[in-house]
């Protein structure tokens, strides 16, 4: 099995609609991330959380939300999702911070219509 | 903010050894220096990271001068498989405020 798994892997909606994604690890990371990618650009962070009680913006946070349920559980919502969230997004986990090594999950594909 | 520059693109041999540059003249004491490679519908996976000199493990090298304002990723004897996206990252951490920023990345391509 996968240690960092998300879901769901493709999702289709309208704008307007309210849209969650999830991500689960069991690699007993504390540190969780959400990021988006664009075609042809790089990642770019959303938000990260550090620990259960610790969720800090990214750099790009507006039009988005984070829940960490759980240290294996970190969900994105997109309160009311607007065609220019389309993008493929990525949940990463880390457990030190100064090696920085993260581990990146497969992706969800989402569109917005 | 330490910003990177790499090149957009770069094509290679199989068998041959590739060598990225990545500029981040900006960078900071506490920064440290990663990559990451992404093939396609994929998540990133880490690479490689340095703080200075040359640190190299199963998949490739990383050198970095004396003024840290630069790093070259080598790989050596590459094949299809090696065909990705490589990006370069200066990561800072200070106190619980982070900065990872990926930039557009280089794109390898690997020809027989």
């Amino acid at each position: 099995d996968a240690d960092v798994t998300q879901t769901p892997r493709n999702r289709i909606t309208k704008t307007g609609k309210r849209i969650m994604l999830e991500c689960s690890q069991t690699k007993g990371h504390d540190r969780m991330y959400w990021y988006r990618q664009d075609p042809g650009l790089g990642l770019r962070l959303i938000y990260y959380s550090f620990d259960v009680k610790d969720i800090n913006k990214g750099e790009i946070s507006d039009g988005y939300s984070v829940s960490r349920q759980a240290q294996a559980k970190f969900s994105l919502s997109l309160e009311s999702a607007i065609p220019n969230q389309t993008a493929l997004y990525f949940c990463a986990t880390s457990d030190s911070p100064s090696y920085n090594e993260q581990f990146f999950g497969p992706g969800t594909r989402l569109t917005v219509l | 903010l330490a910003k990177t520059t790499q090149p957009i693109s770069m094509d290679s041999y199989e068998g041959q050894e590739v060598n990225i540059t990545c500029s981040h003249n900006n960078i900071a004491t506490n920064d440290y220096i990663t990559w990451y490679q992404q093939f396609p519908s994929q998540g990133p996976r880490f690479i490689i990271q340095g703080y200075k000199t040359k640190v190299t493990n199963e998949v490739a090298s990383l050198f970095i001068p004396a003024d840290r304002k630069s790093s070259t990723l080598s790989l050596p004897r590459v094949s299809l498989s090696d065909t990705a996206v490589y990006y370069c990252l200066v990561v800072r951490w200070e106190g619980s405020q982070g900065n990872l920023i990926f930039g557009k990345g280089t794109k390898l391509s690997v020809k027989p």
